[in-house]
């Protein structure tokens, strides 16, 4: 079955650490996106991809640093600079670039110890 | 930046009743999008709409897209508990080559 995989499920970090995120997609996208979620709020886009090997900042990109790889997958490393982790972290990708519709992931919790 | 207005922002509804939800914009739209998120999961997509008036069903729900292409609506008909959940809408702006722009979404609740 083609989708969107999010790992892990939960991720506590202790301050100061850097925490990487996992998506992984077999529906052979060639966009990729994160997004923050906090209680109440909308989706904020923090970075995309459009193409392996390139990428761009969101609204949100500050503290935060993607890599693009291999098409398949997008690893989020939310960073020690990142003054406030704590959020549902959403991966989508797309078939085409910005604009297309968005399929997501299941998400990311993290929280902060 | 640009405005999605969703509305509303929550409901409670006894299960059976009829649900209508609207996303606004003084912009005009390429496209409208609705959404549904569990609790603690990601959204799925319900129904995608990329056309002025289009009129889609997808089981229970229907969406359109307005004429002005500045609104889309999304009906629930004879809600049941699992309709419980957040609904997004969203869109891309016309003549942008944009990212999608997210409602902040409505909050469905469902009384037994």
């Amino acid at each position: 079955d083609g989708g969107i995989t999010q790992s892990p499920k939960y991720l506590f970090r202790k301050e100061g650490q850097n925490v990487t995120l996992s998506c992984e997609q077999n529906l052979n996208h060639d966009a990729m996106y994160w997004y923050r979620q906090d209680p109440g709020q909308g989706l904020r886009l923090i970075y995309y991809s459009q193409i392996v090997n390139d990428f761009q900042k969101g609204d949100i990109a500050e503290g935060y640093s993607v890599s693009r790889e291999k098409k398949e997958s997008f690893p989020l490393t939310v960073t020690s600079a990142q003054k406030n982790p704590t959020a549902f972290y959403l991966c989508a990708s797309s078939i085409g670039g910005l604009g297309e519709t968005q399929y997501f992931g299941p998400g990311t919790r993290l929280l902060v110890l | 930046g640009q405005q999605l207005n969703q509305s509303p922002q929550s409901m409670f509804i006894q299960e059976g009743e009829d649900v209508s939800m609207n996303c606004t914009s003084s912009s005009i739209f390429n496209t409208w999008l609705w959404y549904k998120q569990d609790p603690g999961e990601g959204p799925v997509l319900l129904i995608a709409l990329y056309k002025a008036g289009e009129l889609t069903s997808n089981g229970r729900l229907t969406a359109q897209f307005g004429i002005t292409r500045k609104d889309s609506f999304l009906n629930i008909s004879a809600s049941i508990p699992s309709d419980v959940g957040i609904y997004f809408c969203a869109g891309q702006l016309g003549g942008s080559q944009g990212n999608l722009i997210f409602g902040k979404g409505t909050k469905l609740s469902v009384k037994p």
